[in-house]
């Protein structure tokens, strides 16, 4: 089965400041969908990034990019230039290739704080 | 384009008594999800319909939870005899086969608190 951990309950940055929040998985598929998925407080999750396994290349949208490492597993988020909105619950998320199933396998969460 | 919605909002019920949430999907979309996400966790899979067929169901989803989408369209989730440990957000999300990643967009979630 497959599995997403994020090691960082908690991170801080200072505005304009850049930041990384790590994931890593676990998995015996070779393509699948990941994705980082914030959720404000109080507020519904919404999708900042996907990044799909067969693609080399690093998505990048605006301020949000990844660091997307097929053999280690790994798929990280920066975020460049952190604002104050930028304060919120990020989560990483897997799914596996159209089939069997299509759920999104959770991380337990990184809160993010922004510092003005 | 509205998006996905949820109701109610908030829902606090006793022990022992049946609860209903109700989902709207973005208008187009024929795949809809529902999760549930206890408090410092992560989201939970539950289950899942294409249209109006359930096609995968999680262990998380006791005996006491339905789930229904009878036209394809909206669906509702109810719980019955409801537990203290049936406290939870539960989200909806939704997505359209055929599009990139086939992103799943979720709604605002329904907060259950049983008492």
């Amino acid at each position: 089965a497959q599995t997403v951990t994020q090691s960082q309950p908690e991170m801080s940055v200072q505005e304009a400041e850049t930041v990384t929040l790590s994931c890593t998985y676990d998995t015996s598929e070779s393509d699948y969908y990941l994705f980082w998925y914030k959720q404000p407080p109080s507020r519904q999750m919404i999708l900042v990034i996907r990044q799909e396994a067969y693609k080399q290349q690093n998505a990048t949208e605006n301020r949000f990019s990844v660091n997307f490492q097929k053999a280690a597993k790994s798929f990280s988020l920066k975020i460049s230039d952190s604002q104050l909105g930028d304060a919120a619950m990020y989560f990483c998320a897997y799914r596996s290739p159209g089939g069997a199933t299509n759920k999104l396998i959770f991380g337990t969460g990184t809160l993010l704080a922004v510092q003005p | 384009d509205t998006g996905v919605s949820q109701n109610p909002r908030h829902k606090i019920t006793k022990r022992g008594q049946n609860v209903t949430f109700r989902c709207d999907p973005i208008s187009e979309h024929n795949r809809l999800y529902w999760y549930r996400q206890t408090l410092g966790q992560g989201p939970e899979f539950l289950t899942y319909f294409q249209n109006e067929a359930q096609l995968e169901k999680s262990r998380l989803l006791s005996d006491r939870f339905s789930a229904e989408r009878p036209k394809g369209s909206f669906s509702t989730l109810e719980i019955q005899r409801t537990e203290q440990g049936d406290s939870a957000m539960y989200l909806c999300a939704s997505s359209l086969t055929g599009t990139p990643g086939e992103t799943q967009y979720f709604g605002p979630g329904t907060r259950l608190l049983v008492l």
